[in-house]
């Protein structure tokens, strides 16, 4: 399966500025994603970051405060922006299986977000 | 609405004692897969399960998916300290992977 590497693996940053968190990959994936988890709690997908077009976006989330880049297939950012408490959690990117997506996806060890 | 529904959501236990995980839905799901995830790490597969019935073993664990595709159950058998983690169930919605709420389950010695 995939190895995922993701940065940065913790910050504290101030409200009101941005962070953009790093995925990279060790080989061509299809798919990539971007999911966010509270602590001790399960994970909800952000977007699906898409090579040579835009994010796909899921309810509740949006491109001005979630932009995402995917330039090619073993890369992609995601940026929080305009930082408030409220988005202090752990942001994971994940891949699929470039077969058979019946296997189990891959996820990076996760960005915890601390806002103040 | 979630579209997955996973109990219990905490379980502590005693070490050799048995549980199980349950993980519901009114949607049908080509496969669904059961996660555990550890602090500081993001979640790490432990099986997919894709034909209606299906059982799969991996030493301890015994993964069910109902016959319908709706539903699972992950049960441990005489559970260890090193079990304790956070287990998450996930179905696969197109080419999305949508979670339960998990479980965390804490197992003492």
């Amino acid at each position: 399966s995939a190895v995922i590497s993701q940065k940065p693996s913790r910050d504290i940053c101030q409200r009101g500025t941005s962070l953009t968190i790093q995925c990279q990959v060790d080989s061509q994936v299809t798919m990539m994603f971007w999911y966010r988890q509270q602590p001790g709690q399960s994970l909800t997908l952000i977007a699906t970051a898409n090579q040579g077009s835009e994010a796909t976006y899921e309810s509740g989330f949006v491109i001005d405060k979630f932009p995402i880049s995917r330039p090619n297939l073993t890369f992609s950012t995601l940026t929080v922006s305009n930082m408030s408490p409220e988005d202090s959690s752990i942001y994971l990117c994940s891949v699929s299986p470039l077969s058979d997506t019946a296997y189990g996806y891959t996820f990076g060890s996760g960005t915890r977000l601390t806002v103040v | 609405t979630q579209l997955l529904e996973q109990s219990p959501q905490f379980l502590s236990i005693q070490e050799g004692e048995n549980l199980t995980v349950y993980c519901n839905s009114s949607s049908v799901f080509s496969s669904l897969q059961w996660y555990r995830q550890e602090p500081g790490e993001g979640p790490v597969l432990l099986v997919t399960v894709v034909t209606g019935g299906e059982v799969k073993k991996l030493k301890r664990l015994t993964f069910q998916f109902g016959d319908a595709r709706k539903d699972s159950s992950l049960h441990i058998t005489a559970a260890q300290t090193g079990d304790t983690g956070l287990y998450l169930c996930a179905g696969l919605y197109g080419n999305k992977l949508v979670f339960g709420a998990g479980t965390i389950l804490r197992v003492k010695s």
